[in-house]
């Protein structure tokens, strides 16, 4: 069974600080979503990590895959409050690589 | 486009109902999917579609079922409602299974 955990499940941090969060997952996959949720809203797609070493970045969020070490990062560059959020990632399985296990969620809150 | 639309968007059910939540999709997406979250927590697979008359369980299928007749929309139904069921379910939809996942706005349902 494939297990995604997330670390650190919440984060509490500075405005114009830098922070990175992991997502580390237990079986082979090459094919990870980075989320964002706003409280009571839905999912955003950020970021569709297709291969290893891939590195994506919009804004202030960077994401990056390592296949061999069934690990992704989400960093974050100078944070502004309005990064508060949710942040999810979630991995493909199966063989049609439909099926998305997600983390539990990363809780982000940015303070002036 | 509207994207994914979701109906209803609240719903309270007694125990023992049964219900069909409504998603649609206007984006020609031939992958749909229904997943529930529970609070606090990350998505959960209930079933998903990889084109009309094609779909498969997901992690958590117990006491659900789908059907796609169109390649539009991806009904769900709750037959017997349980506390259990009691959840916030996102339809979401994608292009191929590389592509990322699309969110509807979800349907709040309390079960008492």
């Amino acid at each position: 069974e494939l297990k995604v955990e997330q670390n650190p499940l919440f984060l509490s941090m500075q405005e114009g600080k830098n922070y990175t969060i992991y997502c580390n997952y237990s079986t082979t996959s090459d094919r990870l979503y980075w989320y964002r949720q706003d409280p009571g809203k839905s999912l955003e797609s950020l970021f569709v990590l297709l291969s290893n070493g891939a590195v994506k970045q919009e804004g202030r969020l960077m994401a990056s895959l390592d296949t061999k070490a069934r690990l992704s990062t989400l960093h974050i560059t100078a944070a502004v409050h309005d990064l508060s959020a949710t942040y999810f990632c979630a991995v493909a399985t199966g063989t049609s690589g439909s099926r998305l296990t997600f983390g539990e969620g990363t809780q982000l809150t940015v303070n002036p | 486009n509207a994207g994914v639309t979701q109906t209803p968007k609240f719903r309270i059910l007694k125990i023992g109902q049964s219900m069909t939540l409504q998603c649609t999709q206007d984006m020609n997406h031939n992958y749909m999917y229904w997943y529930r979250q529970d609070p606090g927590m990350g998505l959960k697979l209930i079933y998903y579609s990889v084109g009309a008359g094609i779909t498969d369980k997901g992690e958590v299928p117990n006491g659900y079922n789908v059907s796609r007749s169109t390649t539009e929309d991806f009904p769900l139904r709750l037959e017997l409602a349980a506390p259990s069921q009691t959840s916030v379910y996102f339809c979401a939809s994608s292009y191929t299974d590389f592509y990322e996942q699309f969110f509807g706005p979800g349907t709040r349902l309390t079960v008492l």
